[in-house]
């Protein structure tokens, strides 16, 4: 079945070195997939979306990766700060167009 | 510049109980979306809207109704409250064509 799944629960990075946020996908098809971060108690922020004919996909210090022959999305964010403190969620289009979103990543930052 | 808005913010049923969950967004935006989180888990669509009076089905909507009167509201409707419906739920819209899903800051619902 379709999925989109996260490789760990928990990152922990020290204060002002790079991450790296890992994301699996099932759904070739996939139109787009988006990066969120989820602050506690808030609701899911727009990161930054990369569509499905892209391989790269820059923002202001953070990267998003797509490797589609091996089904990979990453995230990386530069010179991490505490601010970047939160659960990362990927989400991809499923067949009906509607996003399925992974278990999600809590990045913690060491400061 | 509220984007979108949910009410209430925290919530304790009891067993049985019904209640309603106001989302509203003053983006103008045509597509509006319920999904539960659940803790470990990801978001999980439950029902959306692709317009005023249109209503559709997502992945979890058993035990749950919606309705999109108005183009700026959308209602989440529980008739008989159970347990399993504890969750955090988060309201969502986004104009058509647009990939960024703009979401509300989530209503905590506790059926005990």
């Amino acid at each position: 079945g379709e999925s989109v799944g996260l490789h760990l629960p928990t990152l922990s990075v020290q204060e002002g070195d790079n991450s790296i946020i890992n994301c699996a996908y099932s759904n070739s098809a996939s139109d787009y997939f988006i990066w969120y971060k989820q602050e506690s108690g808030k609701g899911p922020q727009f990161i930054i979306d990369i569509r499905s004919n892209m391989d790269k996909r820059q923002g202001q210090r953070v990267t998003v990766l797509l490797n589609k022959t091996v089904k990979h999305l990453s995230l990386q964010i530069a010179a991490t700060q505490p601010g970047d403190s939160a659960v990362y969620f990927c989400a991809g289009t499923n067949a009906g167009n509607m996003l399925t979103f992974g278990g999600g990543t809590r990045l913690m930052v060491k400061p | 510049n509220a984007g979108v808005t949910q009410t209430p913010k925290f919530r304790v049923l009891k067993t049985g109980q019904s209640m309603t969950l106001l989302c509203a967004q003053d983006m103008n935006h045509e597509y509006m979306y319920w999904y539960r989180q659940d803790p470990g888990m990801g978001l999980r669509l439950i029902h959306y809207s692709v317009g005023e009076g249109t209503t559709a089905k997502g992945e979890v909507p058993d035990g749950y109704n919606v309705s999109r009167l108005k183009k700026q509201n959308f209602l989440l409707g529980l008739e008989s409250a159970a347990p399993s419906q504890t969750s955090v739920y988060f309201c969502a819209s986004r104009q058509p064509g647009r990939t960024g899903y703009t979401f509300g800051s989530g209503t905590r619902l506790t059926v005990v």
